[in-house]
């Protein structure tokens, strides 16, 4: 069955550093997601991405994060100048539309600040 | 802004004890709400789509059902396998998913 696959699976970093978490969607899926999850909370939503451009952002999708598909097959999140409080899973999703049709998740990576 | 509760927080269960687990929402424009299976160190796996009030949804011993208010996952005669946390999430007008803080089922043999 298809997945979404996402690297690393865990990723240290000091703050400060930049770090770019990596993502392949399932392939025939054309809208794209990524989620946090700080540890013992909720799974909130980050950004959507169609068509080589940004959906949706929440308050948390600061100019801290960005996001790109550099090829066809990848999607990357992006976040500069890290902070302590960014530490949590990061999950990549992916569906075949964006409505009405479940997102089909990674099993993230975990990024730890220190 | 949309919000998703679900309830307990915890259950514990015996092989074979079958039990319901709830979730409760407020949102603009239900487009649809999703429930997901989340095994520890791993992403929410997809279970079921309701789209509707009165809808309902089977696979193996998870049964869900849809009101204009709530959503609920039945477990029928649970397995250990079926330890795992359950994550309920719904999608308004804006298209993202809005998640619940899920409930961890524990299934002792």
């Amino acid at each position: 069955e298809p997945e979404v696959t996402q690297t690393p699976s865990h990723q240290v970093t000091q703050m400060g550093q930049e770090v770019i978490l990596r993502c392949v969607p399932i392939s025939n899926h054309l809208y794209f997601y990524w989620y946090r999850q700080i540890l013992g909370q909720k799974v909130e939503f980050l950004v959507s991405f169609y068509n080589n451009e940004i959906s949706e952002k929440s308050e948390i999708f600061d100019d801290q994060f960005s996001v790109e598909r550099p090829d066809g097959s990848n999607f990357t999140l992006k976040i500069r100048s890290t902070k302590l409080e960014d530490s949590a899973m990061y999950f990549c999703a992916s569906s075949v539309q964006f409505s009405n049709q479940p997102q089909h998740f990674g099993d993230g990576t975990r990024l730890s600040i220190l | 802004e949309d919000q998703v509760t679900q309830s307990p927080e915890a259950l514990r269960l015996q092989e074979g004890e079958s039990s319901s687990l709830n979730c409760s929402y407020t949102v603009s424009g239900l487009r649809g709400l999703f429930w997901y299976r989340q095994d520890p160190g791993k992403g929410p796996e997809f279970l079921f789509t309701l789209y509707s009030a009165g809808e309902e949804k089977e696979k193996e011993r998870l049964k869900a059902t849809l009101t204009k208010k709530e959503s609920f996952l039945h477990i029928t005669a649970p397995k250990p396998e079926d330890s795992a946390t359950y994550l309920c999430a719904v999608q308004g007008g804006d298209y993202k998913l809005s998640f619940g803080a899920g409930t961890t089922v524990t299934v002792r043999a």
